[in-house]
C-alpha cells in the first residue's frame, strides 16, 4: 500500500520561506508531484521530482530524497496568494495512478 | 482551450437517485482521471482511462461508473446515491504518464450532497 504524510496546517508571515514536508512509504515509486490548492478551487500542478535532488521554479523549489522517502516543498518572498493547500501526490508501481496526502494548509499572514 | 470542464457544478440528490457528472476536455488528452474530495482531506482515484474504450478502478470505485467512449468525455454514474457519496467531485485529464505529459489538468468540481 501507499502511505503519505504531511503537516496540517502551518502559517507563516508575508515575505518570508516556508518549507512544507512529505513522507511516504511506497510500493514502487515513478514520481513525486506537488499540487496547489485554494479554497473552493481545482488542484493547480507546482511541481514533479523522480530523480533525487532539487528542483527549482521561480519562487518555488521541490526537494526529493527517495533513499528515505521525503520531500519538500520551499517557497520563498511569501504573497497573500499563497495562502492555500498544498498537496503532495505519490506515483507508485502504477504509472496511471497517483495517491494524494490529505494536504497541508498555508495561512500567510500580513 | 476550454481545459477540462464538468457540469453540474452543484447538485443535491435525494438518496437512492442516480445521476451522471458530466466531464469534457479539449485538450487532446488520452488519460482521464475521476476523484472525490472529502472535507479536509486529500484526493481519491475513483475511476481512470487511458484512451476511449478502456476504463479502470481506482481506490474507491464502489458505487460508482463511467464509460469513455470519445477522447474527450468521461462521464461518472452514481447509481444509487448514498449519503457517503457526499462530496467534491474533480474531474482531471493527461497527456500521458510520462516525460513531460504527465501532468494533470483538472477540471473546477462538482460539489454533490446526497441527502
Amino acid at each position: 500500500g501507499q502511505n503519505i504524510d504531511q503537516p496540517t496546517e502551518m502559517t507563516a508571515t508575508e515575505g518570508a520561506i516556508v518549507q512544507i514536508n512529505c513522507t511516504y512509504q511506497t510500493s514502487g515509486f515513478n514520481g513525486l508531484f506537488w499540487y496547489q490548492q485554494h479554497a473552493g478551487e481545482a488542484p493547480t500542478f507546482l511541481s514533479y521530482n523522480v530523480l533525487d535532488g532539487l528542483e527549482e521554479k521561480g519562487r518555488f523549489s521541490s526537494f526529493l530524497s527517495r533513499s528515505k522517502g521525503y520531500s519538500y516543498l520551499l517557497l520563498k518572498e511569501l504573497q497573500m496568494k499563497d495562502s492555500a493547500s498544498y498537496l503532495c501526490a505519490v506515483r507508485g508501481r502504477s504509472f496511471q495512478k497517483l495517491v494524494f496526502g490529505t494536504g497541508t494548509r498555508l495561512l500567510v499572514s500580513p | 482551450n476550454a481545459g477540462v470542464t464538468q457540469t453540474p457544478k452543484f447538485r443535491i440528490l435525494k438518496i437512492g437517485q442516480s445521476m451522471t457528472l458530466q466531464c469534457t476536455q479539449d485538450m487532446n488528452h488520452n488519460y482521464m482521471y475521476w476523484y472525490r474530495q472529502d472535507p479536509g482531506m486529500g484526493l481519491k482515484l475513483i475511476y481512470y482511462s487511458v484512451g476511449a474504450g478502456i476504463t479502470d478502478k481506482g481506490e474507491v470505485p464502489n458505487g460508482y461508473n463511467v464509460s469513455r467512449s470519445t477522447t474527450e468525455d468521461f462521464p461518472l454514474r452514481l447509481e444509487l446515491a448514498a449519503p457517503s457519496q457526499t462530496s467534491v467531485y474533480f474531474c482531471a485529464s493527461s497527456l500521458g504518464t510520462s516525460g513531460d505529459s504527465y501532468e494533470q489538468y483538472f477540471g473546477p468540481g462538482t460539489r454533490l450532497t446526497v441527502t
